[in-house]
């Protein structure tokens, strides 16, 4: 199995400017989390689904802020429009089950200049 | 909500014992993992402990103790690869079963 795949592994792009960043899940995995993590604030729980449906997501930051899961196997991650702060490695895991380990993707590292 | 600490850094010497604590504060535990994270890369995974007791993992140990909150990795026999962020998170039942992480220990192995 290739494991969890994310894209962009790097994105430049200047303030104001639409983000999008994809996953695509471990076959068979059933939740899907995206995290965010900086030096100052570690890693941080963006949003949590299971079985394609939204269980958590008070950790977005505001609506600037979207994601979704339009089938079993991938997501997406927005963000319109970006700013420097949102500048971070986005992370996205997936699990077999909803109390099991996660795994994660290499990351997307994001900067808004 | 939940809190979840652990100390930010720590150095050790190779060939050694290094003890890595985590203590939280949950409503609904639902399970402890440790993760591992080198520089530049994504977290792997470690352990897991969701009932009170030690795992052994080869070099690598977990415990936890859920009426302390309390949980501490132990790595033995440090090789210089050992030096990486150590995460410790925790599942939580009473919000929806998600995974939150601590700040994560830096720990630095020294020849």
């Amino acid at each position: 199995d290739a494991g969890v795949i994310q894209s962009p592994r790097h994105e430049v792009t200047e303030m104001g400017q639409e983000v999008t960043l994809r996953c695509k899940l471990i076959s068979g995995h059933n939740s899907l989390f995206w995290y965010r993590q900086t030096m100052m604030r570690g890693l941080e729980l963006l949003i949590y689904f299971n079985n394609n449906v939204p269980i958590d997501d008070s950790g977005m930051p505001e609506d600037r802020f979207s994601a979704k899961m339009p089938n079993a196997s991938f997501s997406t991650l927005k963000i319109q429009p970006s700013e420097p702060r949102d500048s971070a490695v986005y992370f996205c895991a997936s699990g077999a089950s909803n109390t099991g380990e996660l795994f994660f993707g290499e990351g997307s590292r994001l900067t808004v200049l | 909500g939940q809190n979840i600490d652990q100390p930010t850094e720590m150095t050790a010497t190779e060939g050694a014992i290094v003890q890595i604590n985590c203590t939280y504060q949950t409503s609904g535990f639902n399970g402890l993992f440790w993760y591992q994270q080198h520089a530049g890369e994504a977290p792997t995974f470690l352990s897991y402990n969701v009932l009170d007791g030690l795992e052994e993992k080869g070099r690598f140990s977990s415990f936890l103790s859920r009426s302390k909150g309390y949980s501490y990795l132990l790595l033995k026999e440090l090789q210089m690869k050992d030096s990486a962020s150590y995460l410790c998170a925790v599942r939580d039942l009473y919000n929806n079963n998600d995974m939150r992480f601590g700040a994560g220990t830096r720990l630095t192995v020294k020849p």
